[in-house]
């Protein structure tokens, strides 16, 4: 799998939007790039998945550069609950594992 | 309909001791992972079970862990003869898998179960 670059930390006001960042230049064609987050203390928490086009769900927004070699992942209103740690991953859409990295650490302030 | 589920939720168990983690997948996932997560670290993946079959064990430590599944549902990892530095999160995922409609398959992860080795 390709592997990703996330910065390690990130904050955001609450009631902002947040825009994390994710580079995967190695992508292959039939990767995909998913999102999860970890709470503290709790297993990861899918949010978002694209293998090309811009996508949304109610927790997010996933946008994908058209050379696919960038990802942003968009928290619109993000609350004091999104405080987590966000992992960019891109993977064959059945490999076996998931290749989590440090991911990034989102801290939403007051 | 409910989610992945593990238990115990917390097991403190002395050096030495063998301990069965559990997992309940969502019903009617096919696939299903066990990944270790130690303090402050990300994921490692330990094993993969498509149906009762575990076709990659690349990830097992050593050979004091094992799993099994039955009935294409519940899993058990089973560490024998339990070290220090098992102590760790164990986390279960499953994953609805159709090579056929390739179906992309998004891994939905439970609570955990936090192993403390003393």
């Amino acid at each position: 799998d390709a592997k990703t670059t996330q910065p390690t930390s990130m904050d955001c006001a609450e009631g902002r939007a947040a825009n994390l960042p994710c580079n995967h230049s190695t992508i292959s064609g039939n990767e995909y790039v998913y999102w999860y987050r970890q709470i503290h203390s709790q297993g990861p928490q899918y949010i978002i998945h694209g293998l090309k086009n811009n996508e949304t769900n109610e927790m997010a927004s996933l946008i994908i550069t058209e050379d696919r070699k960038s990802s942003t992942l968009i928290l619109p209103h993000a609350t004091l609950r999104d405080t987590a740690v966000y992992y960019c991953i891109v993977r064959v859409f059945y490999n076996n594992d998931m290749r989590f990295g440090a991911g990034t650490r989102l801290t939403v302030k007051p | 309909g409910a989610g992945v589920s593990q238990s115990p939720s917390n097991k403190v168990t002395e050096k030495g001791k063998d301990v069965e983690l559990r997992c309940d997948p969502i019903s009617g996932h096919t696939a299903l992972y066990w990944y270790r997560q130690r303090l402050g670290q990300g994921l490692e993946f330990l094993i993969y079970f498509q149906g009762n079959s575990a076709p990659d064990k690349s990830g097992l430590p050593s050979d004091r862990f094992s799993a099994e599944r039955t009935g294409e549902s519940v899993s058990t990892l089973t560490i024998q003869r339990t070290q220090q530095e098992d102590s760790a999160v164990y986390l279960c995922a499953s994953s609805l898998v159709s090579l056929r409609k390739r179906v992309t398959d998004t891994q939905y992860f439970g609570p955990g179960t936090r192993l403390t080795v003393l």
